[in-house]
């Protein structure tokens, strides 16, 4: 069975600030994705970045870019120079045939 | 351009009726879902189809029952509404479920209570 854990319910950073998101995951699969969704206050869900599993080079997405351990299985996300429009909810996600999401990690960005 | 829209957005319902959701995506894309978001957030994949083809159809009550007329268009449809079904319910859709790389654009979720 493929899982995604988020072990921090919720996460502060002062804006400007660096702030790393953790997520661990499980599957038997050799050909998966993993995904970061923003769910901002609005509810809209929003594609932060994507890693394909047979791709060593971690991914980057201007400030967004995630530290990819396949062999620990781990996929967080760190934000650079954080803005007060990064509050939100993130959520982890693997792909493999289907999308499963982590609990999510709420995330307070503080002026 | 709306990518992927719902409606309603809020859906306020007492126990025991017969409601439907529509989305539409104006996209492309081969493949829609439908994915519940409880009260914990925790986000749950229900229902996905390929070109108005069932192709995942996880644990679900009979209660719900999901229709694509065509590929830019899924429709949940909820009977004998529950308590428990009070949740956002999101549509979203892919550019083709084989191709695990693609993102899924999510529509703008429905809030649906049931008192």
């Amino acid at each position: 069975a493929q899982t995604v854990t988020q072990s921090q319910p919720e996460m502060s950073v002062q804006e400007a600030e660096t702030v790393t998101l953790s997520c661990t995951y499980d599957t038997s699969e050799n050909n998966y994705y993993l995904f970061w969704y923003k769910q901002p206050p609005s509810r809209q869900m929003i594609l932060v970045i994507r890693q394909e599993a047979y791709k060593q080079q971690n991914a980057t997405e201007n400030r967004f870019s995630v530290n990819f351990q396949k062999a620990a299985k781990s996929f967080s996300l760190k934000i650079s120079d954080s803005q007060l429009g990064d509050t939100a909810m993130y959520f982890c996600a693997l792909n493999t045939d289907k999308l499963i999401f982590g609990t999510g990690t709420r995330l307070q960005v503080f002026p | 351009d709306t990518a992927v829209s719902q409606t309603p957005k809020y859906l306020v319902t007492q126990m025991g009726n017969d409601k439907s959701i529509k989305c539409e995506q104006n996209l492309g894309h081969d493949t829609m879902y439908w994915y519940k978001q409880d009260s914990k957030k925790f986000l749950k994949i229900m229902f996905s189809y390929n070109n108005k083809e069932l192709i995942i159809n996880e644990t679900v009550p009979n209660r719900f029952s999901p229709k694509s007329p065509d590929k830019a268009h899924l429709n949940l449809h909820i009977n004998s509404l529950e308590l428990g079904d009070s949740a956002v319910y999101f549509c979203a859709s892919s550019q083709d479920t084989s191709r695990k790389f693609y993102e899924q654009y999510f529509g703008p979720g429905t809030r649906l209570t049931v008192t």
